[in-house]
């Protein structure tokens, strides 16, 4: 199984919609993180979480919202598609490891389109 | 604002020769620098790091040249193979409770000819 989970792997929905998209991880890591990935643009962060009762607001979180169900546990809520969110969205945890070095662990990619 | 910039699009090299991806930087609070490596429908895997305190770190195929004064670094690959074509990502970290957020650039597409 994968270390970062995410699914559904593609999404199409309608403008308007409410959609989730669920990661959960058996890294055991405390830090996660939702990107967005867009051509031309890399990867940009939208929220991310340092610990369960922790959510921080990224530099793109409008129209978006998070929930941290459990350690293991990160969604990502669109709470009324539009079509400029259509993207590759990427979850992601990380810790320092044993040589304080920061590691991520991506998971594979959600691709939304929103029609 | 883009604080971490690729500016080259793509690259194209033969198999068996060098190939430099670059990538700069604004934020001089930024003190550790990743790159990764995303193949089509897989999410990005971690490739090199470099501390601010280095100005070169070496693995393998792999080296990060950082260059603080003009907040450049680059990836230089030797030699290239052609399961080295894949898109790179720079990415860039700062201290306290910046720390573990990363900052993107836009991406270097590589294509590695045989």
């Amino acid at each position: 199984d994968a270390d970062v989970t995410q699914t559904p792997r593609n999404r199409i929905t309608k403008t308007g919609k409410r959609i989730m998209l669920e990661c959960s991880q058996t890294k055991g890591h405390d830090r996660m993180y939702w990107y967005r990935q867009d051509p031309g643009l890399g990867l940009r962060l939208i929220y991310y979480s340092f610990d369960v009762k922790d959510i921080n607001k990224g530099e793109i979180s409008d129209g978006y919202s998070v929930s941290r169900q459990a350690q293991a546990k990160f969604s990502l809520s669109l709470e009324s598609a539009i079509p400029n969110q259509t993207a590759l969205y990427f979850c992601a945890t990380s810790d320092t490891g044993r040589t304080g070095r920061l590691r991520y662990t991506f998971g594979s990619g959600t691709r939304l389109t929103v029609v | 604002d883009q604080q971490v910039k690729q500016n080259s699009p793509s690259l194209s090299v033969q198999e068996g020769r060098i190939s430099i991806l670059n990538c700069d930087y604004t934020n001089s609070m930024f003190d550790y620098f990743l790159w990764y490596k995303k193949y089509p429908a897989e999410g990005p895997t971690f490739l090199i790091s470099i501390s601010s305190i280095k100005d070169k770190n070496e693995d393998g195929r792999f080296t990060v040249f950082l260059n603080k004064s003009a907040k450049h670094l680059s990836l230089h690959i030797v030699p290239s193979q052609p399961g080295d074509s894949a898109v790179y990502f720079c990415a860039a970290s700062g201290p306290g409770t910046s720390y573990g957020k990363l900052t993107f650039g836009q991406g270097t597409i590589l294509t590695v000819h045989p």
